[in-house]
């Protein structure tokens, strides 16, 4: 149980174009998506949380115009990184919960390797 | 503000060598939850345990198992006979409080195993 998938897993884009990656819950319906940026050999940086049929919540330094995020429904959140640049490249991962009242595990997917050339 | 520090950045072990992953945190909430996952090369973040700061008690899953003191607040992963499958990127984590759901992650600490 408790799976997260995500696609693409690899995106190769041209300066300037706009990538959308999807974030889905497999089997549980999840109150609270992550999205997390991670640089080679470093930590997972939290970009935001979302909530179902509401804005994401960004943490601070992260452009929200540059980094949409949308949380359609309980089993689907999408980041898309417009107008990518070079600087943009990274490992992209997300994470869903749900609410069970308190802190809850959070279950990653398998990231998304993004490259802009 | 929470903080989770992982001190060893790297250990190499030989195959079947016990290997111990320290961890140590500061929060100043009274209730928190402690997380450990696992990165393989493939990138994906496998979930292995979640502690909650009520919850002193050891765990052993297997070859895994987990020391949680809040005395020294730390809660170390240890690896018994490790195997080559065991090499990743293994991250603390912290969440509770004012964090809510968010994790605070720990740098990671990368283990090698080698055959």
């Amino acid at each position: 149980g408790a799976v997260v998938s995500q696609h693409p897993s690899r995106v190769i884009c041209k300066s300037g174009t706009s990538v959308k990656i999807e974030c889905r819950s497999l089997d549980f319906q999840a109150t609270t998506m992550f999205w997390y940026r991670q640089f080679p050999k470093q930590s997972l940086m939290l970009m935001a949380t979302s909530n179902e049929g509401s804005k994401a919540t960004y943490e601070q330094g992260v452009e929200k115009d540059k980094f949409l995020i949308n949380h359609a429904s309980l089993t689907l959140s999408t980041l898309t990184v417009t107008s990518a640049h070079p600087e943009d490249s990274s490992f992209y991962i997300c994470s869903a919960s749900w609410d069970r009242g308190g802190p809850d595990t959070q279950y990653f997917g398998p990231g998304t390797r993004l490259t802009v050339l | 503000a929470q903080k989770v520090t992982q001190a060893q950045t790297e250990i190499s072990v030989v195959e079947k060598e016990d290997v111990t992953l320290d961890c140590v945190y500061e929060t100043r909430d009274t209730t928190y939850y402690l997380f450990w996952y696992k990165q393989p090369p493939s990138g994906e973040l496998v979930f292995l345990i979640r502690r909650n700061s009520f919850d002193e008690q050891n765990e052993i899953s297997g070859r895994y198992s987990w020391n949680f003191q809040k005395s020294t607040s730390s809660f170390n992963f240890t690896i018994t006979a490790s195997q080559v499958v065991d090499s990743a990127v293994y991250f603390c984590a912290l969440s509770g409080g004012a964090a809510g759901n968010k994790l605070t992650f720990g740098g990671g600490t990368r283990v090698l195993v080698k055959p």
